[in-house]
């Protein structure tokens, strides 16, 4: 088993749709919660975190967690075409320092 | 503020050679982390430092894999001999330390062709 799992895709939606992206993890005393976007060619670049259960919402973005489950999502409302790109999921273990990717989610949106 | 620096962008070397990669992380970021990303994978963590202490360097192949981070700001990897597995982006990130360890900023990476 993989210790950060994400459907690859790739996840087409329409421009101005909710795009849902899906994360479960092995360890269940994992403590922080990441989501990265990597366009093409670039390296990745932080869009949330999250630490405790629930949901957090920064803009068209929403990070939610649920621990029991051992499952993070990321949902983009009004998808952009500019929101094209792998969405990485991360966690950070029980220690507080390593931190292991997922393979990543790709994300197309059809304008 | 700058980002996180790295040289050189892209390296082609042929297999047994041997290649360096340097980066420079944020001023002030104690932590500093070696990724090694295949195409299509995600990042996978090489080598993680706190200042110039290694915390983790589990998944660093050490029979031709080198790293080190003098003084506690920049750091070099170094690959000697390389194999044709080898090629991949090798991104470095930082990050300050603890709580916040992983909300990364990632460096361009150095893209290495194996031939």
């Amino acid at each position: 088993q993989k210790e950060v799992e994400q459907n690859s895709g790739p996840l087409s939606v329409p421009e101005g749709a909710i795009a849902s992206l899906n994360c479960t993890y092995s360890d269940r005393g994992s403590q922080s919660f990441f989501w990265y976007r990597q366009y093409s060619g670039k390296s990745p670049e932080l869009i949330m975190f999250i630490y405790s259960n629930g949901d957090k919402e920064d803009g068209r973005f929403t990070a939610q967690l649920n621990k029991a489950s051992q499952y993070v999502s990321l949902l983009i409302r009004d998808s952009q075409p500019s929101d094209s790109a792998t969405y990485l999921c991360a966690v950070m273990g029980a220690g507080g320092f390593k931190t292991i990717f997922g393979a990543g989610t790709r994300l197309f949106v059809k304008a | 503020e700058a980002g996180v620096a790295q040289s050189p962008r892209y390296k082609i070397i042929e297999k047994r050679q041997s290649v360096a990669f340097w980066c420079n992380p944020i001023s002030g970021h104690a932590t500093l982390y070696w990724y090694q990303q295949i195409l299509g994978q995600g990042p996978k963590l090489l080598i993680q430092f706190q200042n110039n202490g290694v915390v983790d360097d589990s998944q660093l192949p050490k029979d031709r894999f080198s790293a080190e981070r003098l003084k506690g700001v920049d750091s070099t990897l170094k690959i000697q001999p390389a194999k044709l597995e080898d090629s991949a982006v090798y991104l470095c990130a930082s990050s300050l330390p603890s709580g916040r360890a992983g909300e990364q900023f990632f460096g361009p990476g150095t893209r290495l062709t194996v031939l």
